[in-house]
């Protein structure tokens, strides 16, 4: 089956810092690409649909001078939590959608970020 | 408004039974897709089942079918032979595809312990 991958898989950092957060389909090329949040015992909040070569389309309420996502090819997409707070912290998830078949969407492990 | 509604936070089930996790949702589009994943504590997405808006007949994957009611707008999630590797949280989405978005929302998820 298809991979995706993230890295990295988990990161604390300081308050104030920027961190990238890397998303790649290992086996496939992947136009689309979706970010989410998830906090602890909750569900996935969609942040931002990733279209390669194209600027990310946000979802109401994600600041996107915060939260930076880059699709730079077909096979990486990266999210930068700039200027990073306590609150900022959580479970992030990617996601690659190879086509538009029915189930073609494949999710990284996830990365759980920690600001101190 | 919410699109996906899963109404039960948690579920407990006896180990070899059968259990139904309940899903309804909520769209004006002819053409969408229903999905359910899995989510052990570690995190990761697993892919469970998947439902045309179009198909005529109930997914089934091994020990997963979905109970697709499309006039009711219920796309409930039917394990047969529970086993204890199920226990995990499981989230119902869906996928409108009218819009030419494809984006996936997601529902709150319900909290399966499979009782030995």
């Amino acid at each position: 089956g298809a991979v995706v991958s993230q890295h990295p898989s988990w990161v604390i950092c300081k308050s104030g810092t920027s961190v990238k957060i890397e998303c790649r389909s290992l086996d496939f090329q992947a136009t689309t690409m979706f970010w989410y949040r998830q906090f602890p015992k909750q569900s996935l909040m969609l942040m931002a649909t990733s279209n390669e070569g194209s600027k990310a389309t946000y979802e109401q309420g994600v600041e996107k001078d915060k939260f930076l996502i880059n699709h730079a090819s077909l096979t990486l997409s990266t999210l930068t939590v700039t200027s990073a707070h306590p609150e900022d912290s959580s479970f992030y998830i990617c996601s690659a959608e190879r086509d538009r078949s029915p189930y073609e969407q494949y999710f990284g492990p996830g990365t759980r970020l920690t600001v101190t | 408004a919410q699109k996906i509604t899963q109404t039960q936070p948690g579920m407990f089930v006896q180990e070899k039974e059968a259990v139904t996790l309940d899903c309804t949702y909520d769209t004006s589009d002819q053409s969408y897709g229903l999905f359910w994943y899995k989510q052990p504590s570690s995190g990761e997405m697993i892919f469970l089942i998947y439902q045309g808006s179009y198909d005529e007949q109930n997914a089934t994957e091994g020990r997963y079918s979905l109970n697709f009611q499309k006039a009711r707008k219920s796309a409930n999630l039917v394990i047969s032979a529970s086993q204890l590797g199920d226990s995990a949280m499981y989230f119902c989405a869906m996928r409108e595809e009218g819009s030419g978005t494809y984006k996936y929302i997601f529902g709150t998820g319900t909290r399966l312990k499979v009782l030995a």
